[in-house]
C-alpha cells in the first residue's frame, strides 16, 4: 500500500505567489519524521523542511513551511512569495522509527512545480 | 556543508556489461544509501550500508550488489546490466539512523543501457 501520497503531478504558480503541495501519509508507529526534498532539473535532491511526529509547532524554514495536521496524516508543504527558481520537483518522504534495523525513508512519487514569470 | 559526490553524472553502457557507481561522502557519515529513481515511482532504496563491509538489501535489491570497503564510500554494481535499469540513481548519507535524521543526497548519476 502506498504510504506517501501526493496527489498533484503538476502544478503551476505564478511568481511571488504563495503555492501549497500535499502531501498524506500512512503509518501506525507513533514515532515517525517528515521531509520534503526539491529536485531541481540538475538531479541533486536537496533538504527542504522536516517535521517530527512530536512536535507541536509546524515547522518553518525561511519561505518555507509545513502544515502539520497529525490526524489528518497530512504534511503540506506551503512555499511563500514563489520565485523562479522554485521550479523543480518536490518530494514528500517519511522515516519511521525503530521498525527494521534501519530506519527506511519512504518517497512520495513527487508533485513538479512550474513558477511562471 | 555535506558533500555526497557521484563518479558520474551520465553513463551509456551495453546490455551485460558490468557497471561500477561511485559515491564518496565527506562528512564521516555512518549510513549510505542507494536508490534509484524512475518517474512516477518516486525514490525506491536499493541497499543501504550502516557501517563499513555491512550492507542491507532495501526494496528492489534484485541485479545489483554494494560494496563498502571504507566509511567513505559506498558503491553500487550492476553485475551484468539490463535495458530495465536504465534509471536516475542517487547515492545518499546520514549520521546515525533515527526518525530525525536527515539524508544528504549526492547529485546523481541517469545510466541508460543500451
Amino acid at each position: 500500500a502506498q504510504k506517501i501520497t501526493q496527489t498533484q503531478p503538476g502544478m503551476f504558480v505564478q511568481e511571488k505567489e504563495a503555492v501549497t503541495l500535499d502531501c498524506t501519509y500512512d503509518t501506525s508507529d507513533p514515532s515517525y519524521g517528515l521531509f520534503w526534498y526539491k529536485q531541481p532539473s540538475s538531479g541533486e535532491m536537496i533538504f527542504l523542511i522536516y517535521q517530527g511526529s512530536y512536535d507541536q509547532q509546524n515547522a518553518t524554514e525561511g519561505r518555507y513551511s509545513l502544515n502539520f495536521q497529525k490526524a489528518r496524516k497530512s504534511a503540506n508543504l506551503v512555499i511563500s512569495a514563489s520565485q523562479l527558481g522554485d521550479s523543480a520537483m518536490y518530494f514528500c518522504a517519511m522515516r519511521e522509527a525503530g521498525k527494521t534495523s534501519y530506519d527506511k525513508v519512504i518517497f512520495g512519487p513527487g508533485t513538479s512545480l512550474s513558477v511562471i514569470p | 556543508d555535506v558533500k555526497v559526490t557521484q563518479s558520474s553524472r551520465y553513463l551509456v553502457k551495453r546490455t551485460g556489461e558490468k557497471v561500477f557507481l561511485e559515491c564518496v561522502q565527506d562528512m564521516d557519515h555512518e549510513n549510505m544509501f542507494w536508490y534509484r529513481q524512475d518517474p512516477g515511482l518516486g525514490l525506491r532504496l536499493i541497499y543501504f550500508s550502516y557501517d563499513v563491509k555491512m550492507k542491507e538489501k532495501g526494496d528492489i535489491p534484485e541485479g545489483y550488489s554494494v560494496s563498502r570497503e571504507k566509511k567513505e564510500r559506498f558503491s553500487l554494481i550492476l553485475e551484468s546490466a539490463s535495458t530495465n535499469q536504465t534509471s536516475m540513481y542517487l547515492c545518499a548519507s546520514s549520521p546515525e539512523t533515527g526518525a530525525t535524521d536527515t539524508q544528504y543526497f549526492g547529485p546523481g548519476t541517469r545510466l541508460t543501457v543500451l
